[in-house]
C-alpha cells in the first residue's frame, strides 16, 4: 500500500517568514495530492490540492509543488501569520479497484508561527 | 460544514462493549470514509463507501464493522471495544472520488 512520510515533525518560524513540510510517498501513480490544516480541537480543512498532471499550484500564501520523478511534493507559505499556526497532514490519493480512491495521511507537522 | 455531522461527540465506555458511532451528511455525496486519528499516526483510513451497500478496508479495519444502507448515514461500530481503540474518530465525505473529502466534527472515544 501507499506510504507518505511528512518532514518536520514540528516547525517553528518568525512571522512573515516562510515555511515549507515536504512529503514522499513510495507508491507508483498517487492522482491526487491535498494538504489539509488542523487547528487544535478542530476537524481537518483543505487548505490547497494539486492533481498529478500538474507540476504546481498556488492559491494567494500558499502553494504546492509536485515533483513525480523524486516522488515528492511540498507546501510552501509565504509571509507567514499567528493563524497559520496548526498543525498541517499532507496526503496521497490513489484508485482502487471497484472504484473510488483511497487517501494515505502523512504523519502531520506542527507549525508555529512566531511573533 | 453543518453538511456532516457526527454523533455523539464525548464518547467512554468499557472494554468489551459495543459501541455505534454515527455519521450523517445532507449533501448526498457518494463517498464516505471513517479515520482514525492517533498522536503519531496521523489519520488513518478504517473502511469508506463509493455509494449505499459498497463498502471495502481501509489500512486499520480489524475490530470495527460499517454499513450503509442510506446514502447519507455511515454508522462505525466497535464490536468489542478495547483499549487501543481510544482514539478521535472521524467521518468524512466527498462528492466524488479524487475530490476535496469535507470532516465531520469527531468523536472522542474512550475506553476503559
Amino acid at each position: 500500500g501507499e506510504n507518505v512520510e511528512q518532514h518536520p515533525s514540528t516547525l517553528s518560524v518568525q512571522e512573515g517568514d516562510s515555511a515549507v513540510i515536504k512529503c514522499t510517498y513510495s507508491d507508483s501513480a498517487p492522482n491526487y495530492f491535498p494538504w489539509y490544516k488542523q487547528e487544535l480541537g478542530k476537524r481537518p480543512q483543505l487548505i490547497i490540492d494539486i492533481r498529478s498532471n500538474v507540476g504546481e499550484k498556488k492559491d494567494q500564501r500558499i502553494a504546492v509543488t509536485l515533483n513525480k520523478t523524486a516522488k515528492h511534493f511540498s507546501l510552501h507559505i509565504t509571509e507567514t501569520q499567528p493563524e497559520d499556526s496548526a498543525v498541517y497532514f499532507c496526503a496521497a490519493s490513489r484508485e482502487v479497484t471497484g472504484g473510488g480512491n483511497k487517501l494515505t495521511f502523512g504523519t502531520g507537522t506542527q507549525l508555529k508561527v512566531e511573533l | 460544514d453543518a453538511g456532516i455531522t457526527q454523533s455523539p461527540r464525548y464518547k467512554i465506555t468499557e472494554t468489551g462493549r459495543q459501541v455505534t458511532l454515527m455519521c450523517h451528511q445532507t449533501w448526498s455525496h457518494s463517498y464516505m470514509f471513517w479515520y482514525r486519528q492517533d498522536l503519531g499516526h496521523g489519520l488513518r483510513l478504517i473502511y469508506y463507501s463509493a455509494a449505499a451497500d459498497i463498502t471495502d478496508k481501509g489500512e486499520v479495519p480489524d475490530g470495527y464493522v460499517v454499513s450503509r444502507s442510506k446514502t447519507e448515514n455511515f454508522p462505525l461500530t466497535l464490536e468489542s471495544a478495547t483499549r487501543s481503540q481510544t482514539s478521535v474518530y472521524f467521518c468524512a465525505s466527498s462528492v466524488n472520488r479524487d475530490y476535496e473529502q469535507y470532516f465531520g466534527p469527531g468523536t472522542r472515544l474512550t475506553v476503559t
